[in-house]
């Protein structure tokens, strides 16, 4: 079993549309959980993180983590062509020292239609 | 942008041969970690530098191997290429040892023919 599953997708939805892209995990280590953005031929660009249960909101943008279920989620309302991208989770985990590497998924790929 | 740029942005090699990317980390910045991302995968932990020291590495052979310079930039080194080492090579910066919000670079489009 892999440390982090993703639905790879593809996805496609209308211009407007809510879209929910989750992730699951098996490792209870991780800590802290993060959202990426990448648009092709692009380096990963951090959307949000959040360390507890709950839900985080920034501007479109709500990440929801459920520990208990080892289940994350990202929510975006009004989505905009622009968000046209593959959407990575990542979790970090401990490295020696006290360091934190990224486990990612696989990604969603994510295409907004006008 | 993040401030973390890589070089070369393409590079195309014939297996056995060895190669060298290169990271300069954000300003302040003082860790780097690089990422293997294969097609259609996500990105796959190999090693973080901190302070000039390996600080942990993920599940690649010691062909692959890497260095920090003072001034925190970093370089990725593999030798003996091989097909499977074709993918997209990310470098990340972070501040401190914990390296928990990591800023990523462009990547590294490496090509093994």
């Amino acid at each position: 079993q892999k440390e982090v599953e993703q639905d790879p997708g593809p996805l496609s939805v209308p211009e407007g549309a809510i879209v929910s892209l989750n992730c699951t995990y098996s490792n209870s280590a991780f800590q802290y959980f993060m959202w990426y953005r990448q648009y092709s031929r692009k380096g990963p660009e951090l959307l949000m993180y959040t360390y507890s249960s709950g839900n985080k909101e920034d501007g479109r943008f709500t990440a929801q983590v459920d520990k208990s279920s080892k289940y994350i989620s990202l929510f975006i309302r009004d989505s905009q062509p622009s968000d046209s991208a593959t959407y990575l989770c990542a979790m970090s985990a401990n490295l020696q020292g006290g360091s934190e590497k990224l486990v990612f998924g696989k990604g969603t790929k994510l295409t907004v239609n006008p | 942008e993040t401030g973390v740029t890589q070089s070369p942005t393409h590079l195309i090699k014939t297996r056995g041969q060895q190669v060298t990317l290169r990271c300069s980390s954000q300003s302040g910045h003082n860790t780097v970690s690089w990422y293997q991302q294969a097609l259609g995968q996500g990105p796959q932990f190999i090693f973080q530098y901190y302070r000039e020291e390996e600080n942990g590495r993920g599940n690649f052979p010691p062909r692959f191997s890497g260095l920090q310079f003072p001034n925190y930039s970093s370089e990725l080194n593999v030798n003996a290429l091989e097909l499977d080492d074709s993918a997209l090579y990310l470098c990340a910066s972070s501040l401190g040892g914990a390296g928990i919000i990591q800023y990523f670079g462009a990547g590294t489009r490496l090509s093994v023919l």
